[in-house]
């Protein structure tokens, strides 16, 4: 059974960068999937930001493009996330995600982290 | 972006009781919508795709209709441990969106 767990800073400052770890164990990151970002917003508020793909390609959501980054290491069967220029608008729960790439459930998330908060604040 | 309307926002029901929580598309997403529940300290869990098709392990209680633009899920019999917080996604383009969820409490 897949298992993803979120890790990183609980508080981070204004304009610095957020970094977090997803690690991965059950299934290697490499084999199949597509693996997201998604994070959850004071009020519940869900937007998905992004993922990497099994060869390592990206897609990152438009809305957040310029901002970040979404990167591996296969020998530690981890993925990341970098924000970078945070706000306190960037305050959220953050989601690791698996998702499915056949053609009848693409974009569905079908195993999740458990979700790490993030401050950011001075 | 696809924007996805959820409703209600909160909803409250006893065991044994069933409820309909809706989700309607900005646009046609054809059947491609997923639902998912939510609870503290749980991961969160998918339920049903592309509008009606039950995941692995979801209780037959539930079931999910629709297509095009207006979707809804329906849970019969509700039981104890159904109660939380529930998300539709609509899976059909990039990117993916959500609704803004509806809370399901024990009444």
């Amino acid at each position: 059974e897949v298992q993803l767990q979120e890790s990183g800073p609980g508080l981070v400052k204004p304009s610095q960068s957020l970094s977090l770890t997803c690690s991965v164990t059950g299934y290697s990151i490499t084999s199949s999937y597509r693996w997201n970002w998604i994070r959850k917003f004071p009020g519940n508020k869900l937007e998905w930001m992004g993922y990497i793909n099994s060869a390592g390609s990206t897609n990152y959501n438009p809305s957040l493009k310029s901002r970040i980054s979404i990167t591996r290491d296969t020998s530690k069967n981890q993925f990341f996330l970098q924000v970078n220029s945070v706000t306190t608008e960037d305050t959220a729960t953050y989601y690791c995600a698996r998702a499915t790439i056949a053609a009848i459930s693409t974009r569905v998330m079908d195993a999740w982290g458990q979700g790490a908060s993030v401050t950011v604040s001075s | 972006d696809v924007q996805m309307t959820q409703s209600p926002s909160n909803l409250a029901a006893s065991p044994g009781e069933s409820v309909s929580i809706n989700c309607k598309a900005s646009k046609s997403i054809s059947k491609y919508l997923a639902w998912y529940q939510q609870k503290p300290g749980k991961a969160n869990k998918l339920l049903i795709y592309s509008g009606s098709t039950l995941q692995s392990g979801t209780p037959s209680r539930f079931s999910g209709s629709g297509s095009g633009t207006d979707f809804t899920l329906t849970i019969r019999n509700l039981e104890p441990e159904d109660f939380g917080l529930y998300y539709c996604q609509q899976h059909n383009e990039y990117p993916p969106t959500f609704g803004s969820g509806t809370k399901l409490e024990i009444k």
